[in-house]
């Protein structure tokens, strides 16, 4: 059971380069997000998906978009990347019942030079 | 506004010493809390939530609503158990709650 899967695990970016970042879960969970981890910060949501096309903005939206074509996958895409985009994502799954545990992927380590 | 507060960055203890990790929250209502745990190399994952009252690898928290605190304890820390610690709340109500997450403890155990 691989639960939460992101790839790639790490990423260099130039400045101004786009990318997508990968996340599939096989628990047919409703609910998916994305966060980035920052030293000092813990972390803060992106945007969230609660099922197939359905998505809405977390509290640090700027620069990314997602989409939820299925209920397994949620990418996260950078359209131009930034050094201040450089940081540990973290996706999530979890399901749409109350109390139900989030379970986290293994994370992407970005840099943006 | 939802707020969750760790204030030490580093916790530096021997092993068989007690630990508290502290966490303090600021809710208006009623939320889950949550201790997650990041070891060396690997993903983020659930610890501890209070709704469970459970005790996970010798670690104990209890939700105490009059202070607003949910602090991580264990009694005699052992050197896997070092680790990144992050406390978390999210809303009780119906529908996609957010985890609100502290800026983490970094708990380090000496031999």
């Amino acid at each position: 059971n691989a639960g939460v899967t992101q790839t790639p695990k790490f990423q260099v970016l130039k400045t101004g380069q786009s990318m997508t970042l990968q996340c599939a879960q096989d628990m047919n969970h409703e609910y998916m997000s994305w966060y980035r981890q920052d030293p000092g910060m813990g972390l803060r949501l992106i945007h969230y998906s609660v099922g197939a096309g359905i998505t809405d903005q977390g509290e640090v939206p700027n620069g990314y978009n997602v989409s939820r074509s299925t209920t397994e996958d949620f990418p996260l895409r950078l359209l131009s990347a930034a050094p201040s985009q450089t940081s540990v994502y973290f996706c999530a799954a979890q399901g749409s019942r109350q109390r139900t545990e989030a379970f986290f992927g293994q994370g992407t380590r970005l840099t943006v030079v | 506004a939802q707020r969750v507060t760790q204030p030490e960055k580093l916790l530096s203890v021997f092993k068989g010493a007690p630990v508290e990790l502290k966490c303090n929250y600021s809710y208006s209502g009623s939320p889950e809390l949550f201790w997650y745990v990041q070891y060396s190399r690997q993903r983020l994952q659930l610890l501890l939530r209070h709704i469970s009252r459970e005790s996970i690898k010798g670690f104990t928290a209890d939700l105490n609503k009059g202070e607003t605190s949910f602090h991580l304890k264990k009694p005699f820390a052992q050197e896997e158990d070092s680790a990144m610690y992050y406390c978390a709340l999210r809303g009780l109500n119906t529908g996609f709650q957010k985890l609100v997450f502290g800026t983490g403890t970094r708990l380090l155990v000496s031999p």
